[in-house]
């Protein structure tokens, strides 16, 4: 079972920043957030992924509260190619046994 | 170029057919998965291997043998076809001796049994 929770959907202006709720309330403390996304057909794309820091890279940056039981992802300036299902994981599993578990994602449909 | 490629991109099928899915992966990455998308768009893991054994098997019908030759390669046979294995199926590999590797996935393909 997914231990996050997503909004199920979301709209986001052209140009304008989106962000992107997640709630995991339930992570343990070696357990990295990581982010996915899945365009229309295609398969899923590694955004970026954090364990207690914030993290930026050239797609976007992920915010972790102290606590680290919600994150939020910041697409800076989104695209219509943005436009996707956005999975929130918890990494379960340990070295050589790195399962991803799927939620149902947030639907990000980008505005022009 | 592709990194994780995935062959057939689609297979239409009859029911109690067998059907072959191969994967090839060129990032040179210990890990391959197989991952099932099924038509109310939930991504489940299927398998994994690690240097050509099994690591995760998550309950998947013994109708679904995955075959590594090679850690390069990770393909899925199906035996006996049936409706409900009409699905995507995802390919994907990750370097696992780094903390907090990726995984990256291929173009899936897409079964339709009939």
């Amino acid at each position: 079972d997914a231990k996050t929770t997503q909004p199920p959907s979301m709209d986001c202006a052209e140009g304008r920043a989106a962000n992107l709720p997640c709630n995991h309330s339930t992570i343990s403390g070696n357990e990295y957030v990581y982010w996915y996304r899945q365009i229309h057909s295609q398969g899923p794309q590694y955004i970026i992924h954090g364990l207690k820091n914030n993290e930026t890279n050239e797609m976007a940056s992920l915010i972790i509260t102290e606590d680290r039981k919600s994150s939020t992802l910041i697409l800076p300036h989104a695209t219509l190619r943005d436009t996707a299902v956005y999975y929130c994981i918890v990494r379960v599993g340990n070295f050589g046994n790195e399962k991803l578990t799927f939620g149902t994602g947030t639907r990000l449909t980008i505005i022009p | 170029d592709t990194a994780v490629s995935q062959t057939p991109k689609y297979l239409v099928t009859q029911m109690g057919n067998d059907k072959s899915i191969k994967c090839e992966q060129n990032l040179g990455h210990d890990t391959m998965y197989w991952y099932k998308q099924d038509s109310k768009k939930f991504l489940k893991i299927m398998f994994s291997y690690n240097n050509k054994e099994l690591i995760i098997n998550e309950t998947v019908p013994n109708r679904f043998s995955p075959k590594s030759p090679d850690k390069a390669h990770l393909n899925l046979h199906i035996n006996s076809l049936e409706l409900g294995d009409s699905a995507v199926y995802f390919c994907a590999s990750s370097q696992v001796n780094r903390v907090g590797e990726t995984q990256y996935f291929g173009p899936g393909t897409r079964l339709l049994v009939l």
